[in-house]
């Protein structure tokens, strides 16, 4: 059982749809940080929500951290080819210094 | 710009050898990682170093070892190569500050025939 539940496992739209990508989880984290992958290549960091109630944005992409900090969400407005590749949330435990992934969501966005 | 170093990016073993996976960081950070990750589970913490001298295990230790050699370097070994160990290994580094973000490398894709 994962520690972090990512759904949905995948996730195939057209160009222009909206979407969400829910992390959810019955412990406390002190962050929420949402990675981006690509094939062949490692998690790069897109965002970090620290407050509970937290919404930050990045440019069409919007994620929002629980009030509970036990959850968090990735919203995309207006999908592009671009946005597709994999997306990871991860929590950093309260104690311990350490992140603890959800499984990914794979992203494909046609054009 | 190098940031993580990962080598090598490829490696095919045969059951029962052993090999070390090196990692490297040119940012001065604190602590780091070894992470596998296979299809549908996400990335699985195996080993980490909070800071230079120190080492614990994370999710999934059982089959590998850790050296902190210096604060830039930390390598993962396998002493006896298993299948089960066939996988993606991302070594990543971090400040050591809470909350802060991970830098990855790019990867070691291991197979154990």
């Amino acid at each position: 059982t994962q520690l972090l539940e990512q759904s949905p496992q995948f996730l195939s739209i057209q160009e222009g749809e909206n979407l969400t990508v829910y992390c959810n989880s019955s412990s406390v984290f002190s962050s929420l940080q949402w990675y981006r992958q690509e094939p062949g290549e490692g998690p790069v960091l897109l965002v970090t929500v620290v407050t509970g109630g937290e919404v930050k944005k990045l440019k069409r992409l919007t994620f929002q951290f629980g009030d509970a900090r036990k959850d968090s969400s990735l919203h995309i407005t207006a999908a592009q080819p671009g946005d597709t590749g994999l997306y990871l949330c991860a929590g950093e435990l309260v104690y311990g210094n350490k992140l603890v992934f959800g499984a990914g969501t794979i992203l494909r966005v046609k054009s | 710009n190098a940031g993580v170093t990962q080598t090598p990016k490829f490696q095919v073993l045969k059951t029962g050898q052993s090999m070390t996976l090196q990692c490297a960081q040119d940012m001065n950070h604190n602590s780091m990682y070894w992470y596998r990750q296979d299809p549908g589970m996400g990335l699985r913490l195996i080993y980490y170093s909070a800071s230079e001298g120190t080492t614990d295990k994370g999710e999934v230790p059982n089959g590998y070892n850790v050296s902190r050699l210096n604060k830039r370097e930390f390598s993962l070994r396998l002493e006896s190569a298993a299948p089960s160990q066939t996988s993606v290994y991302f070594c990543a580094s971090q400040p050591g500050t809470e909350n802060y973000g991970y830098t990855f490398g790019s990867g070691t894709r291991l197979t154990v025939v």
